[in-house]
C-alpha cells in the first residue's frame, strides 16, 4: 500500500543534541511538509517542500532545518533541541493542492 | 486571513448512536476546501473526508458525511452508528486557494474536538 513512514517512531535526544528525524513517502506526491504538533493542540506547519523549492514558515525557528535529497525522502533536522521542542513531529504529502495524507509521527523527547 | 473554529473541545457519544463535531470558518477566498481529520491517541492523523468550497453536494465517505452550510460558513461532520473505535481527537481544517509560494497547499487546522464513545 502507498504510504507516508516515518522514523523513528520515538525519539530520546539531550538538551543540545542534534537529532534527525526522518520521512518517507510510497504516493510520489510532489509536496512534503513538516508540522510539530505539541499536546493537545492543533499541528503547526513547520516548513515545505513543492519538489526542490522550500518554504519556511515566517515563525519557524532557525533551530528548525529540512532537507529533500530526493522526490521520496524529507528530514527534520533540529541543529539544538530544547525543552520546548519535545512535540509530536508529523509529515505530511499532497500532490499541489489536493489532500495531505499525514505519516504516524515521531515522538520526540528531550532530557 | 484564514480561521476555523471548533466550539466543542469535548463530545460524548453512546455506541451506535451518531454525532455531529461543529466546525465553521472564516475566509476572503472564493475558493477553498474543507478536511476532517482523525487523530487517535496513537497519533497518526486520519483523513477522513473533504469539500470543496464550489461542491453542490454534501461529501460523503461511509459512516462519515459533511454537513457544508456555505452561506453560515460551517461545515459540521456527522458521524453516523458510531463505534469505540471512532473515539479520538477530531480536526477541522480549511485549506488557502492558490496564491502560490507559502500558502500552496497549507492548511489552517481547528483546535479539536475530543470524542469519546461509551459502550
Amino acid at each position: 500500500d502507498a504510504m507516508v513512514i516515518q522514523n523513528p517512531r520515538y525519539q530520546v535526544t539531550q538538551f543540545g543534541k542534534p537529532v534527525t528525524l526522518s520521512c518517507s513517502q510510497t504516493l510520489n506526491h510532489n509536496v512534503m511538509y513538516w508540522y510539530q504538533q505539541k499536546s493537545s493542540q492543533a499541528p503547526k506547519l513547520l516548513f515545505h517542500y513543492y519538489d526542490k523549492d522550500f518554504n519556511n514558515e515566517a515563525d519557524t525557528p532557525d533551530n528548525f532545518q529540512s532537507r529533500r535529497p530526493n522526490t521520496s525522502f524529507c528530514f527534520l533536522d533540529i541543529r539544538s533541541p530544547g525543552l520546548g521542542d519535545a512535540a509530536m513531529y508529523l509529515c505530511a504529502t499532497s500532490r499541489a493542492q489536493g489532500t495531505q495524507y499525514f505519516g504516524p509521527g515521531t515522538r520526540l523527547l528531550v532530557l | 486571513a484564514q480561521k476555523i473554529t471548533q466550539t466543542q473541545p469535548g463530545m460524548f457519544v453512546q455506541e451506535k448512536e451518531a454525532v455531529t463535531l461543529d466546525c465553521t470558518y472564516d475566509t476572503s477566498d472564493p475558493s477553498y476546501g474543507l478536511f476532517w481529520y482523525k487523530q487517535p491517541s496513537s497519533g497518526e492523523m486520519i483523513f477522513l473526508i473533504y469539500q470543496g468550497s464550489y461542491d453542490q453536494q454534501n461529501a460523503t465517505e461511509g459512516r462519515y458525511s459533511l454537513n457544508f452550510q456555505k452561506a453560515r460558513k460551517s461545515a459540521n461532520l456527522v458521524i453516523s452508528a458510531s463505534q469505540l473505535g471512532d473515539s479520538a481527537m477530531y480536526f477541522c481544517a480549511m485549506r488557502a486557494s492558490n496564491a502560490g509560494g507559502t500558502s500552496y497547499g497549507k492548511l489552517t487546522f481547528g483546535q479539536g474536538t475530543i470524542l469519546t464513545v461509551h459502550p
